[in-house]
């Protein structure tokens, strides 16, 4: 079975931009998360997904945004680029309920100049 | 809100040796807990999950963790380190709320020869 996939794996953009991260959960899963990971606060929740709808919600401002479609694919989208969003996105996706096991993609890694 | 501790932000074994990584938690019902290995440049790797029963959790590649209510923990051991073991772990906490985890701030393993 595949693995999560994520893509692009890496971006640079410039501060402003918006962008547009993708990721392609495990076959059969509808859950899928998103995460931010930093040096600095290291890995923060961002949203879940599951049967197209937000499940779940952090501490992020709203210039983060997602969207599930239908095949239970997710996109992230963050708009308004600040220098402090340079960071490795990480989706993971899980079958359907709270507390299953989760499984990471690879990541996108995101730097913003 | 639920919160992890990993007390020790790197970790120095031999190879051979065995290893111990900390994890406190805090959490208002029953955890979801679990235990991700990422190697640099990767995403996560679930190494195992605890949620009820009992209350030694085996995971892959020889690791296991112990669960104790009393002291809100959730160590994982190995009773022998291999190199490859050299990685970031991280300890998580998740609920039945959904499939979001707070994950500590990691430990860095560093096997030497």
């Amino acid at each position: 079975k595949a693995g999560v996939t994520q893509t692009p794996r890496y971006l640079i953009k410039t501060r402003g931009q918006q962008v547009t991260l993708s990721c392609s959960p495990i076959s059969g899963h509808r859950s899928v998360s998103w995460y931010q990971q930093t040096p600095g606060q290291g890995l923060q929740f961002l949203f879940e997904y599951f049967s197209e709808t937000q499940r779940n919600k952090g501490n992020f401002p709203g210039r983060f945004s997602g969207r599930q479609f239908s095949n239970s694919r997710s996109e992230m989208n963050v708009s308004t680029l600040e220098l402090g969003d340079s960071a490795l996105y990480l989706c993971a996706s899980s079958r359907d309920r709270g507390g299953d096991e989760q499984y990471f993609g690879p990541g996108t890694r995101l730097t913003v100049t | 809100a639920q919160s992890v501790t990993q007390p020790d932000i790197h970790i120095t074994v031999s190879e051979g040796a065995s290893l111990e990584l900390r994890c406190n938690y805090s959490y208002g019902a029953t955890p979801y807990l679990f235990w991700y290995v990422q190697s640099p440049g990767q995403g996560l790797q679930l190494l195992l999950k605890y949620f009820s029963g009992d209350t030694l959790v085996q995971g892959i590649k020889g690791f296991e963790a112990e669960f104790k209510r009393s002291q809100s923990s959730f160590n994982l051991r190995k009773p022998s380190v291999h190199w490859s073991d050299a990685a970031e772990y991280f300890c998580a906490v998740g609920s039945n709320a959904g499939n979001m985890l707070t994950f500590g701030g990691g430990t860095r393993l560093m096997v030497k020869p």
